[in-house]
């Protein structure tokens, strides 16, 4: 069973709604991660977070703003978005920013974009 | 620039055969490789991983994996297949600060 518990599982929004994303794990790790993944796709980077700061953002559309409120959660708002981004977003994390840890990732989260 | 590649889109096998699916990854030093599975509508599951030292490494749900730095491979085998290992398996690269993901490789299962 995942750590990395996401919420909610399903959301439907309009595309000028604002809607959040909640990401949370209890395993004391420092880096946090949202990931895009479309259909038939490989899962996607869009932001890092280490140690609470934002460290990568892979030029994700400001649509889409993370915060991390603390060492255990993390969110996406998202604002004013387009059907395209229609997608699971999954959120992950490991006990630091090295890729030699080891990402675990959360069972994501169905957005849908009317 | 780091890469993943995973030449087979879709495998089918039948139940209780056995499974090998292909890695090839380019890094240009040792590079820390993971498979990942998926099942429809799911998160990323990790079935295991290579940092360093043995070759062959062992995995949940019966797989293991065998890094081989003269191929530049990390393929995933398991001896016997079951209809609940039907998913999406995905090889990924890491070494920097990012996680690179292959495209994936659709394991289906015939009973």
């Amino acid at each position: 069973d995942t750590e990395v518990t996401q919420t909610p599982k399903h959301l439907v929004m309009g595309m000028t709604n604002k809607k959040s994303l909640k990401c949370e794990q209890h395993m004391g790790h420092r880096a946090m991660y949202w990931y895009k993944q479309k259909a038939k796709k490989p899962p996607e980077l869009m932001f890092v977070y280490s140690y609470e700061k934002l460290s990568i953002n892979e030029s994700v559309p400001s649509r889409f703003s993370p915060e991390c409120p603390n060492s255990s959660l993390l969110n996406l708002h998202l604002h004013a978005l387009q059907p395209e981004d229609s997608a699971l977003y999954l959120c992950a994390s490991s006990q630091g920013p090295n890729s030699g840890n080891t990402i675990y990732f959360g069972e994501g989260s169905w957005l849908t974009v009317v | 620039a780091q890469s993943v590649t995973q030449p087979d889109i879709h495998i089918t096998v039948s139940e209780g055969a056995s499974l090998e699916l292909r890695c090839n990854y380019s890094y240009g030093a040792t590079p820390y490789l993971f498979w990942y599975v998926q099942s429809p509508g799911q998160g990323l599951q990790l079935l295991l991983k290579y940092f360093s030292g043995d070759t062959l490494v062992q995995g949940i749900k019966g797989f293991e994996a065998e890094f081989k730095r003269s191929q530049s491979s990390f393929n995933l085998r398991k001896p016997s297949v079951h209809w609940s290992d039907a998913a999406e398996y995905f090889c990924a690269v890491g070494g920097t600060s990012k996680l690179t993901f292959g495209t994936g490789t659709r394991l289906q299962v015939t009973l």
